[in-house]
């Protein structure tokens, strides 16, 4: 059963434009999100996250929208440059788990075209 | 900042043989330190979560006979993979969470290859 869900698997964006990438979820006890962006031959490296208790969370051209009662989130990247072609990860984490447990989605490949 | 080095980056080993990844927090405590393994497909299995001066925690298909886990204090952690098949295959990650109980930084991974 998979806990966390992304989409699209794969998203090819012009540099300049905003990518959008989804993420949704089943367990409602996932209370805290965090996105990774890894690069081939690297691990996972934290990029931006948010607690159910907020609905946006920004950081430079990066931006999370949460929406709780849909169990939906996404990222936005904007002016999005060849450097952030990455593969991206949502994850959560579930106060039923004392927050110990990290589940993540399967990840969005996203290309940036110069 | 906090920083997580995972070393040895890359390691083929024969297939039967035994190979040791260690993880080493910078820049903070860590209170717990989770090893994932992530496939070529990229998706991400739980090894185990290991907590000082707590019982190490492995997942179901993982055991501490064929991943054993030495966690002796806030900064540092190693796993070794028994007797690696080809189906051990993968990127070794060692996951570190600070304090806040929450932020989970990971290592470069450790590449395992079985030839």
């Amino acid at each position: 059963q998979q806990q966390v869900r992304q989409s699209p698997q794969s998203l090819t964006v012009w540099e300049g434009e905003t990518a959008i990438l989804n993420c949704s979820y089943e367990d409602s006890t996932f209370n805290y999100f965090p996105w990774y962006q890894q690069f081939p031959g690297e691990g996972p490296a934290l990029l931006i996250s948010i607690r159910s208790v907020s609905d946006k969370k920004e950081d430079g051209r990066f931006t999370i929208f949460f929406n709780k009662r849909e169990k939906k989130l996404s990222l936005h990247i904007t002016d999005s440059q060849p450097g952030d072609s990455a593969t991206y990860f949502c994850a959560a984490l579930s106060a039923n788990y004392g927050n110990e447990k990290i589940t993540f989605g399967a990840g969005t490949k996203l290309t940036i075209k110069p | 900042g906090a920083l997580v080095y995972q070393y040895p980056r890359r390691t083929i080993c024969k297939s039967g043989t035994s190979m040791r990844m260690e993880c080493q927090a910078v820049g903070f405590q860590a209170t717990s330190v989770a090893w994932y393994r992530q496939s070529p497909q990229k998706t991400f299995e739980l090894i185990a979560l290991s907590t000082v001066n707590s019982a190490i925690k492995y997942e179901q298909n993982f055991t501490q006979e064929k991943f054993p886990i030495s966690h002796p204090n806030l900064s540092f952690s190693s796993m070794t993979v028994l007797n690696a098949y080809l189906e051990d295959r993968g990127l070794y990650l060692c996951g570190a969470r600070d304090t806040s109980g929450n932020t989970l930084y990971f290592g470069e991974g450790s590449r395992l290859i079985v030839v």
